[in-house]
């Protein structure tokens, strides 16, 4: 049963915001949503974390409801190097590091 | 400041060799991870690492696959008699906390 599901890919313009989301619906209580970016021929990159609500840094926004089955990805006003595949991980470190999967993660694919 | 390096960057070998790939995860960091990832899939889990001690290797493949990392910072993963199931990018990620911390990856091709 896959921990998580993420659209396989998503289109956008550049100056769009784009909003990914993740379905988590048997998110344990001590797990931690966690996003990642990868470019071609490059290794993940960490976007962003979150427990509950919402969390906001430089390079985007994460949104928890208070349910925590799902969370949403917000990045704003894309550009072009955005282009990327996108990864949503649950899970808790404490429990062991094979419990986060990756999974196929989003394609992001930004035009001009 | 540096991050994890892993060579080579490339690598071929035919079918039946052994390689040894090699992680320099970011300095200080206890944590180190190596992941499996095929053409078009998300990363994988194989091993990992707190200081030298191997907590979890679960995600090894087979008793060809052989992780170290004697002294708690540079680690090598091993591969013996090489398959070319096991062509795949092979990914290197520290942590000091909950983010981990990748390197740019080996792609080894198995001919």
């Amino acid at each position: 049963l896959a921990k998580t599901t993420q659209p396989i890919s998503m289109d956008s313009y550049e100056g769009q915001e784009v909003n990914i989301t993740c379905s988590h619906n048997n998110i344990a209580t001590n797990d931690y949503i966690t996003w990642y970016q990868q470019f071609p021929s490059q290794g993940p990159r960490f976007i962003i974390q979150g427990y509950k609500t919402k969390v906001t840094n430089e390079v985007a926004s994460l949104f928890i409801p208070a349910d925590r089955k799902s969370s949403t990805l917000s990045l704003p006003r894309v550009s072009l190097s955005d282009t990327a595949v996108y990864y949503c991980l649950v899970g808790d470190i404490n429990s062991g590091y094979s419990t986060l999967t990756f999974g196929k993660g989003t394609m992001l694919l930004v035009s001009p | 400041g540096a991050g994890v390096s892993q060579s080579p960057r490339y690598k071929v070998a035919k079918r039946g060799q052994d390689v040894a790939l090699r992680c320099d995860p970011i300095s200080g960091h206890v944590s180190l991870f190596w992941y499996q990832q095929a053409l078009g899939q998300g990363p994988e889990f194989l091993t990992y690492f707190q200081n030298e001690a191997q907590l979890d290797k679960s995600g090894l493949p087979s008793d060809r696959f052989f992780a170290e990392r004697p002294e708690g910072s540079v680690s090598t993963l091993k591969i013996q008699r090489t398959q070319q199931e096991d062509s795949a990018v092979y990914l290197c990620a520290s942590s000091l906390g909950r983010a981990l911390f990748f390197g740019p990856g080996t792609r080894l091709t198995v001919l």
